[in-house]
């Protein structure tokens, strides 16, 4: 079966100071997918990066990294200088796909930066 | 990117009443649809996966005669809540996704049941 896990369940930082989240999933599958979603409070998720198993290259985007590590099956989520409008619920998830046929989302980690 | 607008964004309504609660894809024809169902501070759950022209698949556990989900065209897909009660108070949220392309998900519904 598949899980993901989401060990932190909230984090405050100091705006500014960098963040990371963790995820760790389990999976069967040789070919997966794991995707990034934000939750602000207004309740829509915000699509941040998908990731298939067989690309292990780490990947930055602005203030946004991500460590995808195969052996550790984990892929985790770092933002740098963190920002207040970075606060919001985080989810990790696991697909079969490649176009999110069937998540399994993990149970979320709540961001606050504080000012 | 793609669009997929959910409709109502919040809704109240009593106890043994029924809600209907629409996901539209805007600019793809969404072959699949997804319905999940997220309690306060929790995940995710999926309810029940819903393909065009077909009768959804539901997620064990899930209620396939209190919640209904009709996806009668390729653009819209409903779920209802029937003889809705204050248990049944959560937040909503569907993703559409096409043949080829990602799923996208909507801005999702708070549903409150006095």
């Amino acid at each position: 079966a598949q899980k993901v896990t989401q060990a932190q369940t909230e984090i405050s930082v100091v705006e500014k100071e960098d963040v990371t989240l963790d995820c760790v999933y389990e999976t069967r599958d040789t070919t997966y997918y794991l995707f990034w979603y934000k939750q602000p409070p207004s309740g829509e998720l915000v699509f941040l990066i998908r990731r298939n198993s067989f690309d292990e290259q780490n990947e930055i985007s602005g203030r946004y990294s991500w460590n995808f590590q195969k052996s550790t099956s984990s892929f985790n989520f770092t933002i740098t200088a963190s920002q207040v409008v970075d606060s919001a619920v985080y989810f990790c998830a696991l697909s079969e796909d490649n176009y999110g046929q069937n998540f399994v989302f993990g149970p979320g980690t709540r961001l606050s930066v504080l000012p | 990117g793609a669009v997929v607008s959910q409709h109502p964004s919040r809704v109240i309504c009593k106890s043994g009443t029924s809600v209907k609660i629409e996901c539209r894809s805007l600019d793809f024809q969404a072959t699949t649809m997804f319905w999940y169902r997220q309690f306060p501070k929790q995940s995710l759950m999926l309810m029940a996966t819903s393909n065009e022209g077909s009768k959804a698949t539901y997620e064990q556990g899930v209620e396939k005669d209190k919640f209904l989900i009709n996806h009668a065209s390729l653009t819209l897909s409903t779920l209802t809540v029937t003889s809705a009660h204050p248990e049944d108070s959560s937040f909503y949220i569907c993703s559409a996704r096409g043949e080829f392309t990602e799923a996208f998900f909507g801005q999702g519904t708070r549903l409150t049941v006095v």
